[in-house]
């Protein structure tokens, strides 16, 4: 069965400080896709990131970086030199059979809220 | 470039009733997804249309039932509204014509309150 799981809740950290979201999945395809979204206060979900289950490579877009490991079936993000303006929610999500637009299997979210 | 619009943003209904959501997609998109989130969860698949016909369906009863129309526009219709349906509907588009990448993007959502 998929699944993902946001075992953090809740995190609260001060700005400037570092904060890693933890994500880990479950699937039997070998072929799939990890999604990260922003759910800020208005509601909207932003989209972050997609990962396609044969590139491991970690990637940095600004104070953004994940890290994908399938040995543990995981796929964290890490915010750096946190900003208040990155309160939000933040949504891991699963979708199976990369390519072909399948639904999204999304985790519970964590809710971030950077103090100032 | 407009992005997803839905309509009507906020909706109060008493149960029994029926509800229909609107969503627009995004320009060149051509596949509607629609989402249900209960306040504090993650949003939860009801279904996906291209060319007009349901693809994929979530676990959800057939009081929830979807039509998209040759614009790719959609509608979400909910009959005998329960209390239990009361959550914010968000709709997604996505590009699925040669091969698409998955990326779903997000309207403001529909925020249904059923009393």
């Amino acid at each position: 069965a998929q699944k993902v799981t946001q075992a953090q809740t809740e995190i609260s950290v001060v700005e400037k400080e570092d904060v890693t979201l933890d994500c880990v999945y479950e699937t039997r395809d070998t072929t799939y896709y990890l999604f990260w979204y922003k759910q800020p206060p208005s509601g909207e979900l932003v989209f972050l990131i997609r990962r396609n289950s044969f590139d491991e490579q970690n990637e940095i877009s600004g104070r953004y970086s994940w890290n994908f490991q399938k040995s543990t079936s995981s796929f964290n993000f890490t915010i750096t030199a946190s900003q208040v303006v990155d309160s939000a929610v933040y949504f891991c999500a699963l979708s199976e059979n990369a390519g072909n637009n399948r639904k999204l299997i999304w985790g519970l979210g964590t809710s971030l809220a950077v103090n100032p | 470039d407009a992005g997803v619009t839905q309509s009507p943003t906020h909706l109060i209904k008493t149960r029994g009733q029926q509800v229909t959501l609107r969503c627009s997609p995004k320009s060149g998109h051509d596949t509607v997804s629609w989402y249900q989130q209960a306040l504090g969860q993650g949003p939860q698949f009801i279904f996906q249309y291209y060319e007009e016909e349901e693809r994929q369906r979530g676990n959800f009863p057939d009081r929830f039932s979807g039509h998209q129309f040759p614009n790719y526009s959609s509608e979400l219709n909910v009959n005998a509204l329960l209390l239990g349906d009361s959550a914010l509907y968000l709709c997604a588009s996505s590009f699925l014509k040669r091969g698409g990448r998955n990326e779903q993007f997000f309207g403001p959502g529909t925020r249904l309150t059923v009393l």
